[in-house]
Protein backbone atom coordinates (compact mmCIF):
# COMPACT_ATOMS: atom_id res chain seq x y z
CA UNK A 1 0.00 0.00 0.00
CA UNK A 2 1.53 3.39 -0.92
CA UNK A 3 1.75 6.09 1.89
CA UNK A 4 0.98 9.57 2.02
CA UNK A 5 3.01 11.53 -0.25
CA UNK A 6 3.94 14.82 -0.41
CA UNK A 7 5.92 17.65 -2.62
CA UNK A 8 8.29 19.22 -2.48
CA UNK A 9 10.50 17.82 -0.13
CA UNK A 10 11.93 21.27 0.87
CA UNK A 11 11.42 24.63 -0.34
CA UNK A 12 13.08 27.85 0.06
CA UNK A 13 11.79 31.39 -0.27
CA UNK A 14 11.88 34.73 0.63
CA UNK A 15 9.33 36.44 2.58
CA UNK A 16 6.53 37.93 0.98
CA UNK A 17 6.36 35.08 -1.65
CA UNK A 18 4.10 32.26 -1.89
CA UNK A 19 4.34 28.73 -1.92
CA UNK A 20 2.36 25.84 -2.21
CA UNK A 21 2.49 22.40 -1.33
CA UNK A 22 0.81 18.95 -2.14
CA UNK A 23 -0.19 16.08 -0.50
CA UNK A 24 -1.79 12.97 -1.90
CA UNK A 25 -3.14 10.69 0.70
CA UNK A 26 -3.42 7.00 0.40
CA UNK A 27 -5.90 5.67 -1.26
CA UNK A 28 -9.52 5.54 0.34
CA UNK A 29 -8.41 7.89 2.88
CA UNK A 30 -11.86 9.94 4.17
CA UNK A 31 -9.69 12.41 6.40
CA UNK A 32 -6.93 14.74 5.61
CA UNK A 33 -4.95 16.91 7.92
CA UNK A 34 -2.20 19.23 7.60
CA UNK A 35 0.16 20.04 10.21
CA UNK A 36 2.56 22.63 10.91
CA UNK A 37 6.00 21.46 13.27
CA UNK A 38 8.28 24.39 14.28
CA UNK A 39 11.92 23.33 14.86
CA UNK A 40 11.66 21.80 18.04
CA UNK A 41 7.91 21.91 18.77
CA UNK A 42 5.31 18.68 17.93
CA UNK A 43 3.19 18.96 14.88
CA UNK A 44 0.62 21.45 15.15
CA UNK A 45 -2.92 20.48 13.62
CA UNK A 46 -3.58 23.66 10.74
CA UNK A 47 -6.47 21.95 8.95
CA UNK A 48 -9.08 18.74 8.60
CA UNK A 49 -10.67 17.85 5.89
CA UNK A 50 -13.62 15.09 5.67
CA UNK A 51 -13.59 13.99 2.04
CA UNK A 52 -13.65 17.24 0.91
CA UNK A 53 -14.94 19.25 3.42
CA UNK A 54 -13.66 21.61 6.35
CA UNK A 55 -14.23 19.94 9.43
CA UNK A 56 -11.68 21.84 12.08
CA UNK A 57 -9.31 25.08 10.62
CA UNK A 58 -9.46 27.04 13.96
CA UNK A 59 -5.53 26.78 13.90
CA UNK A 60 -5.15 28.04 10.31
CA UNK A 61 -3.72 32.16 10.05
CA UNK A 62 -6.54 32.45 7.21
CA UNK A 63 -5.10 36.18 6.83
CA UNK A 64 -2.16 34.37 4.79
CA UNK A 65 -2.70 30.56 4.46
CA UNK A 66 -5.23 28.84 2.55
CA UNK A 67 -5.92 24.94 1.48
CA UNK A 68 -7.96 23.33 -0.08
CA UNK A 69 -8.76 19.21 -1.01
CA UNK A 70 -10.72 19.53 -4.26
CA UNK A 71 -12.62 15.93 -4.91
CA UNK A 72 -12.04 14.59 -2.16
CA UNK A 73 -8.30 13.15 -2.74
CA UNK A 74 -5.12 15.51 -3.17
CA UNK A 75 -4.47 18.79 -0.99
CA UNK A 76 -2.68 21.62 -1.37
CA UNK A 77 -1.96 24.26 1.26
CA UNK A 78 -0.85 27.48 0.17
CA UNK A 79 0.90 30.48 2.01
CA UNK A 80 0.78 33.70 0.57
CA UNK A 81 2.22 35.98 1.40
CA UNK A 82 5.33 34.00 3.86
CA UNK A 83 6.90 35.32 6.74
CA UNK A 84 10.04 34.30 8.74
CA UNK A 85 8.02 32.42 11.23
CA UNK A 86 6.46 30.20 8.52
CA UNK A 87 9.30 28.30 8.39
CA UNK A 88 8.93 24.96 9.65
CA UNK A 89 8.00 21.22 8.52
CA UNK A 90 4.14 21.29 6.87
CA UNK A 91 3.17 17.58 7.89
CA UNK A 92 0.09 15.44 5.60
CA UNK A 93 -2.02 13.15 7.32
CA UNK A 94 -4.56 10.80 6.32
CA UNK A 95 -6.75 8.68 7.71
CA UNK A 96 -9.37 5.93 6.85
CA UNK A 97 -12.72 6.81 8.82
CA UNK A 98 -13.47 10.28 11.03
CA UNK A 99 -15.74 8.15 13.74
CA UNK A 100 -13.86 6.50 16.04
CA UNK A 101 -10.04 6.86 16.68
CA UNK A 102 -8.17 6.02 13.46
CA UNK A 103 -4.73 5.39 12.97
CA UNK A 104 -3.14 9.09 10.87
CA UNK A 105 -0.57 8.05 8.59
CA UNK A 106 1.83 11.22 8.01
CA UNK A 107 3.75 12.00 4.84
CA UNK A 108 7.42 12.69 4.95
CA UNK A 109 6.84 16.54 5.31
CA UNK A 110 8.10 19.71 3.63
CA UNK A 111 10.44 21.33 4.90
CA UNK A 112 9.82 25.21 4.27
CA UNK A 113 12.72 27.94 4.97
CA UNK A 114 11.85 31.18 4.55
CA UNK A 115 14.39 33.71 4.27
CA UNK B 1 -1.48 26.75 26.24
CA UNK B 2 0.80 23.57 25.88
CA UNK B 3 -1.90 21.06 26.55
CA UNK B 4 0.06 18.02 26.37
CA UNK B 5 3.89 18.44 27.74
CA UNK B 6 6.96 16.20 27.05
CA UNK B 7 9.64 17.76 29.70
CA UNK B 8 12.66 15.76 28.46
CA UNK B 9 14.28 17.10 25.75
CA UNK B 10 16.49 14.03 25.54
CA UNK B 11 17.13 10.78 26.72
CA UNK B 12 20.05 8.63 26.56
CA UNK B 13 19.96 4.90 27.56
CA UNK B 14 22.68 1.92 27.17
CA UNK B 15 21.13 -0.95 24.87
CA UNK B 16 19.48 -3.93 26.90
CA UNK B 17 18.36 -1.15 29.39
CA UNK B 18 14.39 -0.24 29.56
CA UNK B 19 13.78 3.33 28.21
CA UNK B 20 11.01 5.29 30.10
CA UNK B 21 9.56 8.32 27.91
CA UNK B 22 7.28 10.62 29.84
CA UNK B 23 4.58 12.88 29.44
CA UNK B 24 2.18 14.80 31.28
CA UNK B 25 -1.38 16.69 29.61
CA UNK B 26 -3.49 19.49 31.30
CA UNK B 27 -6.81 18.43 29.75
CA UNK B 28 -9.58 16.84 31.55
CA UNK B 29 -11.06 16.17 28.32
CA UNK B 30 -8.42 14.23 26.86
CA UNK B 31 -9.87 9.93 26.56
CA UNK B 32 -7.20 8.81 24.24
CA UNK B 33 -3.59 8.97 24.31
CA UNK B 34 -1.07 7.55 21.30
CA UNK B 35 3.24 7.39 20.57
CA UNK B 36 4.07 8.36 17.74
CA UNK B 37 8.40 7.50 16.40
CA UNK B 38 9.97 10.08 14.20
CA UNK B 39 13.01 9.36 12.36
CA UNK B 40 14.60 12.30 10.43
CA UNK B 41 13.34 13.13 7.54
CA UNK B 42 10.61 11.28 7.89
CA UNK B 43 6.69 11.56 9.18
CA UNK B 44 5.64 10.63 12.40
CA UNK B 45 5.00 6.94 12.73
CA UNK B 46 2.28 5.50 15.11
CA UNK B 47 3.59 3.52 17.68
CA UNK B 48 0.88 2.35 20.42
CA UNK B 49 -1.92 3.73 22.24
CA UNK B 50 -4.46 3.78 25.47
CA UNK B 51 -7.82 4.80 26.01
CA UNK B 52 -8.76 6.38 29.30
CA UNK B 53 -10.37 3.28 30.37
CA UNK B 54 -7.26 1.60 30.79
CA UNK B 55 -4.40 2.14 32.43
CA UNK B 56 -1.58 0.08 30.35
CA UNK B 57 -1.42 -1.19 27.11
CA UNK B 58 1.20 -4.13 25.71
CA UNK B 59 2.90 -3.99 22.55
CA UNK B 60 5.55 -6.56 22.38
CA UNK B 61 9.01 -4.54 23.69
CA UNK B 62 6.65 -1.49 24.30
CA UNK B 63 4.38 -0.24 26.60
CA UNK B 64 2.23 2.55 27.34
CA UNK B 65 1.18 3.38 30.97
CA UNK B 66 -1.44 5.71 31.35
CA UNK B 67 -2.05 7.58 35.38
CA UNK B 68 -5.54 9.78 35.50
CA UNK B 69 -5.21 10.98 38.34
CA UNK B 70 -1.88 12.25 37.86
CA UNK B 71 -2.74 13.43 33.88
CA UNK B 72 0.44 11.33 33.30
CA UNK B 73 1.28 8.92 30.89
CA UNK B 74 5.14 6.73 30.03
CA UNK B 75 6.37 5.02 27.48
CA UNK B 76 8.58 2.16 28.04
CA UNK B 77 10.59 0.27 25.90
CA UNK B 78 12.54 -2.91 27.04
CA UNK B 79 14.85 -3.86 26.09
CA UNK B 80 16.27 -1.07 24.17
CA UNK B 81 17.85 -1.24 21.01
CA UNK B 82 19.70 0.68 18.53
CA UNK B 83 17.04 0.89 16.10
CA UNK B 84 14.79 2.94 18.67
CA UNK B 85 16.92 5.91 18.15
CA UNK B 86 14.40 8.55 17.52
CA UNK B 87 12.12 11.40 18.15
CA UNK B 88 9.14 10.71 19.97
CA UNK B 89 5.90 11.98 20.62
CA UNK B 90 3.29 11.86 22.71
CA UNK B 91 -0.53 13.06 21.67
CA UNK B 92 -3.81 13.09 22.89
CA UNK B 93 -7.18 13.49 21.95
CA UNK B 94 -10.83 14.35 23.28
CA UNK B 95 -13.55 12.61 21.12
CA UNK B 96 -14.72 15.62 19.20
CA UNK B 97 -16.23 13.49 16.40
CA UNK B 98 -13.46 15.32 14.65
CA UNK B 99 -10.02 13.07 15.61
CA UNK B 100 -7.89 16.38 16.11
CA UNK B 101 -4.60 15.43 17.77
CA UNK B 102 -2.52 17.54 19.87
CA UNK B 103 1.31 16.55 20.46
CA UNK B 104 3.59 17.14 22.99
CA UNK B 105 7.04 18.56 21.52
CA UNK B 106 8.87 15.37 21.50
CA UNK B 107 11.94 13.53 23.28
CA UNK B 108 15.00 12.44 21.67
CA UNK B 109 15.89 8.94 22.75
CA UNK B 110 19.28 7.67 22.03
CA UNK B 111 20.39 4.49 22.57
CA UNK B 112 23.67 3.79 22.71
CA UNK B 113 25.13 0.31 22.29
Amino acid sequence: EAGVAQSPRYKIIEKRQSVAFWCNPISGHATLYWYQQILGQGPKLLIQFQNNGVVDDSQLPKDRFSAERLKGVDSTLKIQPAKLEDSAVYLCASSLDPAGYNEQFFGPGTRLTVL
Amino acid sequence: DQQVKQNSPSLSVQEGRISILNCDYTNSMFDYFLWYKKYPAEGPTFLISISSIKDKNEDGRFTVFLNKSAKHLSLHIVPSQPGDSAVYFCAASAFQGAQKLVFGQGTRLTINP
